[in-house]
């Protein structure tokens, strides 16, 4: 199996911020990896596929960026609506379709 | 609308069985690829089966392979997991996700572009 890490596991920022996420493979995924966001008691959201494709209808200051074993999500500027848990995937072609084990993202 | 409900969820004794259903609306159910993922209270998202469009191919988690089984009716629009000897483990919120890739021609970019809002089975006595 794929495993997937993701650091930090826990996050404070302020409003305003700029915030980076990492996301890394066990081994090379080519760009097979997406991002999601999910909220408390909410199912998660598609925020970003193929590594840097922005869904439909997610705002501009989400992006993805890496490659084979190493990604990263970058929000721009924190909005409160941000304040989420994010979740990492890979979707090589090796099943399970493995997630990170999520990044807290708190207000500070 | 594009929508994805799941229903079936239940408090089930440890060894019991469980039937969760997916219903699909407002998008061509047979051309999709699904899933199921989970999520354990307070815990990660865990991806647990997916089902080829017309249900030729069926993958489980290790976890969970000889207990659950994904299976779909098209004509239904609906998705669904037998989960057989369940265990406490077991205990989550079960997500129904539909799978797209975005793309007509290699590589397939899979992802899960829409959830259903879940299902809660604990598995207790």
């Amino acid at each position: 199996d794929i495993q997937m890490t993701q650091s930090p596991s826990s996050l404070s920022a302020s409003v305003g911020d700029r915030v980076t996420i990492t996301c890394r493979a066990s081994q090379t995924i080519s760009s097979f990896l997406n991002w999601y966001q999910q909220k408390p008691g909410k199912a998660p959201k598609l925020l970003i596929y193929a590594a840097s494709s922005l869904q439909s209808g997610v705002p501009s200051r989400f992006s993805g960026s890496g490659s084979g074993t190493d990604f990263t999500l970058t929000i721009s500027s924190l909005q409160p609506e941000d304040f989420a848990t994010y979740y990492c995937q890979q979707s090589y072609s090796t099943l399970p379709y493995n997630f990170g084990q999520g990044t807290k993202l708190e207000i500070k | 609308e594009v929508q994805l409900v799941e229903s079936g969820g239940d408090l089930v004794q440890p060894g019991g069985s469980l039937r969760l259903s997916c219903a699909a609306s407002g998008f061509t159910f047979s051309t999709y690829w699904m899933s199921w993922v989970r999520q354990a209270p307070g815990k990660g998202l865990e991806w647990v089966a997916n089902i080829k469009q017309d249900g030729s191919e069926k993958y489980h988690v290790e976890s969970v392979k000889g207990r659950f089984t994904i299976s779909r009716d098209n004509a239904k629009n609906s998705l669904y997991l037998q989960m057989n000897s369940l265990r406490a483990e077991d205990t989550a919120v079960y997500y129904c996700a539909r799978e797209d890739s975005g793309s007509n021609y290699p590589p397939y970019y899979y992802y899960m572009d829409v959830w259903g809002k879940g299902t809660t089975v604990t598995v207790s006595s």
